[in-house]
């Protein structure tokens, strides 16, 4: 059975850092790219980055481009988000989602999600 | 990278069909055939119910089904039952990103 289990959501100051991870079990973790997606209180679902099933390619929303970095320990089967200069609108539960597509660098499909981890962004 | 554009409701009785629209840009939905829909219970995770416009993961019932046309996609439920009340959003690939909609509130009346 697949498993995603988000951990490192908790509250924190803007301009703070943080770092999230997710524990990957049920699946050859290597074999995939994996995402990270996004879903402020009470709204919509906001792509945040993806990542190759080797590490050798990210990708990025505008929204947190050069603030966010994407990476993934296939060893240890985590995936993690490093965020910097945090801000109130990054305030949201964040998804670990598992792409479709074996052996790929990366689909938009993602068949199985975390449960999230939240992330509060407050003074 | 503007979010898809998705009506916030929909409703329809059990038995019935309700189709959900998804109306994107040459950039996104009209410029690649990878649109997908996902249902979200409250609480809960989203799921993945269409991929790649009209393909259905494993599980996911044939009675969603989905379809594109120049730069609106489209999620059709049919025979409504009430486990399908739920949010759903679309989204699209964009050119190394991925974009959803802002999602719809299906209600079974």
């Amino acid at each position: 059975e697949v498993q995603l289990v988000e951990s490192g959501g908790v509250v924190v100051q803007p301009g703070g850092s943080l770092r999230l991870s997710c524990a990957a079990s049920g699946f050859t973790f290597d074999d995939y790219a994996m995402h990270w997606v996004r879903q402020a209180p009470g709204k919509g679902l906001e792509w945040v980055s993806l990542i190759s099933w080797d590490g050798g390619s990210t990708y990025y929303a505008d929204s947190v481009k050069g603030r966010f970095t994407i990476s993934r320990d296939n060893s240890k089967n985590s995936l993690y988000l490093q965020m910097n200069s945090l801000r109130a609108e990054d305030t949201a539960l964040y998804y670990c989602a598992k792409d479709i597509r074996e052996a790929a660098a990366g689909t938009p499909y993602f068949d199985y999600w975390g449960q999230g981890t939240l992330v509060t962004v407050s003074s | 990278q503007s979010a898809l554009t998705q009506p916030p409701s929909a409703s329809g009785s059990p038995g019935q069909s309700v189709t959900i629209s998804c109306t994107g840009t040459s950039s996104d939905v009209g410029g690649y055939n990878y649109v997908s829909w996902y249902q979200q219970h409250p609480g809960k995770a989203p799921k993945l119910m269409i991929y790649e416009v009209s393909k259905r993961p494993s599980g996911v019932p044939d009675r969603f089904s989905g379809s594109k046309s120049g730069n609106t996609a489209s999620l059709t439920v049919s025979g409504l039952q009430a486990e399908d009340e739920a949010d759903y959003y679309c989204s699209s690939y964009a050119g190394s990103v991925v974009v959803f909609g802002g999602g719809t509130k299906l209600t079974v009346l």
